[in-house]
């Protein structure tokens, strides 16, 4: 059973675009973590949101953690290349447990 | 600081054959994690220990799949033997906490290749 749906799948765009991709669930989330992942590579952490309707940024990407703690959004301003990787998102059931990994979004970023 | 280090990178062996990983997490980290990423999916945690006990085992499939940590810093995972379904990238993380709540570390995986 996939606790966490990512949406959509796979994205590619051109340098200089903005895009928002999505994690979603029927469950609620004591916290939730986004990662990107190169290839090759391990997933690194980006953020942690732990409040509903948090809104963290770092740089060109905005965070948001829905009221609900159900769901968050990945927001990036005017993409580049560097951008370019697997964003996965985790969240954690309850205070305690483990985070558990959602599919990912695979984005593609054109120079 | 040094990262999470992982050997090897890349590894092909035949369906039945035995193969293991290696992981020293990063130092001062309790809390090390073995993952299993399967090409399109998100890691899947096997198992999790805390210095040199296992704290979560529940998704390693135990018949074929074993991992130890005997003197709480590095760690080996193994297969035997491997299933064709084994096919993914292995990857090990550490954490401060237990649960990883301030992120997990992760290393750069093993690929293995099951033929």
């Amino acid at each position: 059973t996939q606790l966490l749906e990512q949406s959509p799948q796979f994205l590619s765009i051109q340098e200089g675009e903005n895009l928002t991709v999505y994690c979603n669930s029927s469950s609620v989330f004591s916290s939730l973590q986004w990662y990107r992942q190169e290839p090759g590579e391990g997933p690194v952490l980006l953020v942690t949101v732990v409040t509903g309707g948090e809104v963290k940024k770092l740089k060109r990407l905005t965070f948001q953690f829905g009221d609900a703690r159900k769901d968050s959004s990945l927001h990036i301003t005017a993409a580049q290349p560097g951008d370019t990787g697997l964003y996965l998102c985790a969240g954690a059931p309850y205070y305690g447990q483990n985070f558990v990994f959602g599919p990912g979004t695979r984005l593609s970023v054109l120079p | 600081e040094a990262g999470v280090a992982q050997s090897p990178r890349y590894k092909i062996i035949e369906k039945r054959q035995s193969v293991a990983f290696w992981c020293n997490p990063i130092s001062g980290h309790a809390t090390l994690y073995w993952y299993q990423q399967i090409l399109g999916q998100g890691p899947k945690l096997l198992i999790q220990f805390q210095n040199n006990g296992v704290v979560d085992d529940s998704q390693l499939p135990k018949d074929r799949f074993s991992a130890e940590r005997l003197k709480g810093v590095d760690s080996t995972l193994k297969i035997q033997p491997a299933k064709l379904e084994d096919s993914a990238v292995y990857l090990c993380a550490s954490s401060l906490g237990v649960r990883g709540a301030r992120g997990y570390t992760f290393g750069s995986g093993t690929r293995l290749t099951v033929v």
